[in-house]
């Protein structure tokens, strides 16, 4: 059964930074893994789509790597600015249209 | 603008009560979702839907109903046999399994 675990849970960090959030996964036979962004109290914001014969996808600030055979998907958000801040959370879609889904990193940007 | 509308974005329930949460996609997906997210915990699938007049239980399915009349409309019912409905609910869609997924802004349902 596939498990994906995101660390750390939280994260603050001052304006400019460049920063990775992490995800884990249990099963490597992974079709794809989305990266997502929610506010408080709205719904997710679809960042980056990663297929499994893919090694890395870029937007922007933003670029996420993946390694099946390692079970993790790092996401890294160059010169890191307030309005960023959010809840980043990963899915990993295995099959039988099931997208399973970390808890996911709040991120804090201070200004 | 294409995308997904979910409404109504609060929902008040009384015990006993079945509600209904509305669920609308102008993508042209096939496959709809809803999800429940609890504070602390991942996206937990409840029901999902390949395509029109068809759909499949997700994990936690007890409580709920749906149904899928048209290609653009996924209903969710919570029904009085949900003990603990006060959530977060997200509707998603997809053209198929293996494609990016896109999320509405959710409906926050509590009990009263």
């Amino acid at each position: 059964k596939q498990e994906v675990t995101q660390i750390p849970a939280a994260l603050s960090v001052p304006e400019g930074e460049n920063l990775v959030l992490n995800c884990s996964f249990t099963d490597s036979a992974i079709y794809n893994l989305q990266w997502f962004r929610q506010d408080p109290g709205k719904g997710l914001t679809s960042l980056l789509l990663i297929q499994s014969s893919q090694r890395e996808q870029t937007s922007g600030r933003l670029n996420a790597s993946l390694d099946k055979s390692s079970g993790r998907s790092t996401l890294y958000i160059a010169a890191s600015q307030p309005g960023d801040s959010a809840t980043y959370l990963c899915a990993g879609y295995s099959g039988t249209y099931k997208y399973i889904f970390g808890t996911g990193t709040r991120l804090k940007v201070l200004a | 603008d294409g995308g997904i509308t979910q409404s109504p974005k609060y929902l008040f329930r009384k015990e006993g009560q079945n509600v209904t949460l509305s669920c609308e996609q102008n993508l042209n997906h096939d496959a709809m979702y809803w999800y429940r997210q609890d504070p602390g915990q991942g996206l937990r699938l409840i029901y999902y839907s390949q395509i029109v007049n068809d759909f499949q239980k997700g994990d936690i399915a007890e409580g709920y109903s749906v149904s899928r009349e048209k290609k653009e409309s996924f209903p969710l019912t919570v029904t009085s046999a949900q003990k603990n409905p006060t959530a977060f609910y997200l509707c998603a869609s997809s053209h198929g399994g293996r494609t990016e997924a896109f999320f509405g802004q959710g409906t926050r349902l509590t009990v009263v």
